[in-house]
């Protein structure tokens, strides 16, 4: 059964440039969580959706930074116009259930030039 | 927002020794999570709790709900090297759902 998978692992866009980030949550999880952790820094919430919808996204800026979870396919992350502050590891979580225990995946690393 | 006090913030110990760190928070949390993350890597659920009070293990941690569901700790016993890490502290709120992290515990043991 495998777990929480994200790609890229790494990603580099120069400013102004647009980063595409994408989750595919664990099988038979239908809640999708995102992420963002500075170096040094905890893990901040950003954004949960469950299939086709957005259900909380009070932890993401409101400009710039979109969220999606398609009926089919993954769960995307896209950051237009980035901005070197944009420079974080980005994480995904999934769980079975709302709130409940969450898995994580590798992260993205997004570096702005 | 919902803020969550992790201590210590590093530690530095000799392998075989025992490990316990602490989460407290001003409100009260519902549920209790011990994460784990290794350098480069997401973090790994060690343990997970429910109820105050509830004292849960897996092989060499062990973890505890306060009973005033505003605090928990976690224990690691005979320290190996592969403990390095990050240890987090997580959990939903009473008043809310979403998941709050604690800043962390960098665990550094020395062989």
């Amino acid at each position: 059964n495998a777990g929480v998978m994200q790609n890229p692992r790494h990603l580099v866009r120069r400013r102004g440039q647009e980063a595409r980030l994408r989750c595919s949550p664990m099988k038979g999880h239908s809640h999708v969580y995102w992420y963002r952790q500075l170096p040094e820094e905890g893990l901040k919430f950003m954004v949960y959706l469950q299939k086709e919808n957005i259900i909380d996204e009070s932890g993401m800026p409101k400009e710039r930074f979109s969220a999606e979870f398609p009926k089919e396919g993954p769960s995307i992350l896209r950051i237009q116009q980035v901005v070197r502050g944009d420079s974080a590891a980005y994480f995904c979580a999934s769980s079975p259930r709302p709130y409940n225990e969450q898995f994580f995946g590798p992260g993205t690393r997004l570096t702005v030039l | 927002g919902q803020q969550l006090n992790q201590s210590p913030q590093s530690m530095f110990i000799q392998e075989g020794e025992d490990v316990s760190m602490n989460c407290t928070s001003s409100s009260i949390f519902n549920t209790w999570l011990w994460y784990k993350q290794d350098p480069g890597e997401g973090p790994v659920l060690l343990i997970a709790l429910y109820k105050a009070g509830e004292l849960t293990s897996n092989g060499r941690l062990t973890a505890q709900f306060g009973i005033t569901r505003k605090d928990s700790f976690l224990n690691i016993s005979a320290s190996i090297p592969s403990d390095v890490g990050i240890y987090f502290c997580a959990g939903p709120p009473w008043t809310g759902n979403m998941l709050t992290f604690g800043g962390g515990t960098r665990l550094m043991v020395k062989p």
